[in-house]
């Protein structure tokens, strides 16, 4: 099977500017979580979809929010781009019970 | 407040040792714990899992140990090799499905040296 894929790789962005990223699971995976990774956070959930549906949220902005089409595929949005959102964002798939999440190589974000 | 800890944040071994990487956890509710290698500018990978009705847990060379009453994992690695050579992340599933968010520990880098 493919693994996570996630495209763009890297992005450069300024400012105020908004971004979308894009996630296509693992085939049969129906859930989807994102994860920002900074030096000084470490690892942080953002949010997961399964079925299209919205199922857990962490702790970010409005700026921040995904979607997640009938074939899977995710996408996250940042809108109003700020300094502090440069990193390297993570998505990762699974069957959506209780077992393990596997990763996409990411996305890296630069905010000039 | 870190609901999972790594308190080491680096850890250096000799090739051909045992590496020991250490993790710890706050909420007695948790039940499955994962290992996660990440190499820089790449997606964790996972390494092993260990559900709360063991206390170990085996994979070829990996091996992890959950000691429910002090809270507490570890990762074992033997023999360690070069490749190994990675930031290494404790991680819980919690949340709604149990499954879809993960909470990291903030990770151990591991260096071994050849």
């Amino acid at each position: 099977k493919a693994g996570v894929t996630q495209t763009p790789r890297y992005l450069i962005k300024t400012r105020g500017q908004q971004v979308t990223l894009s996630c296509s699971p693992i085939s049969g995976h129906r859930s989807v979580s994102w994860y920002q990774q900074t030096p000084g956070q470490g690892l942080q959930f953002l949010f997961e979809y399964f079925s299209e549906t919205q199922r857990n949220k962490g702790n970010f902005p409005g700026r921040f929010s995904g979607r997640q089409f009938s074939n899977s595929r995710s996408e996250m949005n940042v809108s109003t781009l700020e300094l502090g959102d440069s990193a390297l964002y993570l998505c990762a798939s699974s069957t959506g019970q209780k077992e393990t999440q596997y990763f996409g190589p990411g996305t890296r974000l630069l905010v000039l | 407040d870190q609901q999972v800890k790594q308190n080491s944040p680096s850890l250096s071994v000799q090739e051909g040792r045992i590496s020991i990487l250490n993790c710890d956890y706050t909420n007695s509710m948790f039940d499955y714990f994962l290992w996660y290698k990440k190499y820089p500018a790449e997606g964790p990978t996972f390494l092993i899992s260990i559900s709360s009705i063991k206390d170990k847990n085996e994979d070829g060379r990996f091996t992890v140990f959950l000691n429910k009453s002090a809270k507490h994992l570890s990762l074992h690695i033997v023999p360690s090799q070069p490749g190994d050579s990675a930031v290494y992340f404790c991680a819980v599933p919690h949340g709604s499905g149990n499954t879809g968010k993960l909470i990291f520990g903030q990770g151990t880098t591991l260096q071994v040296k050849p």
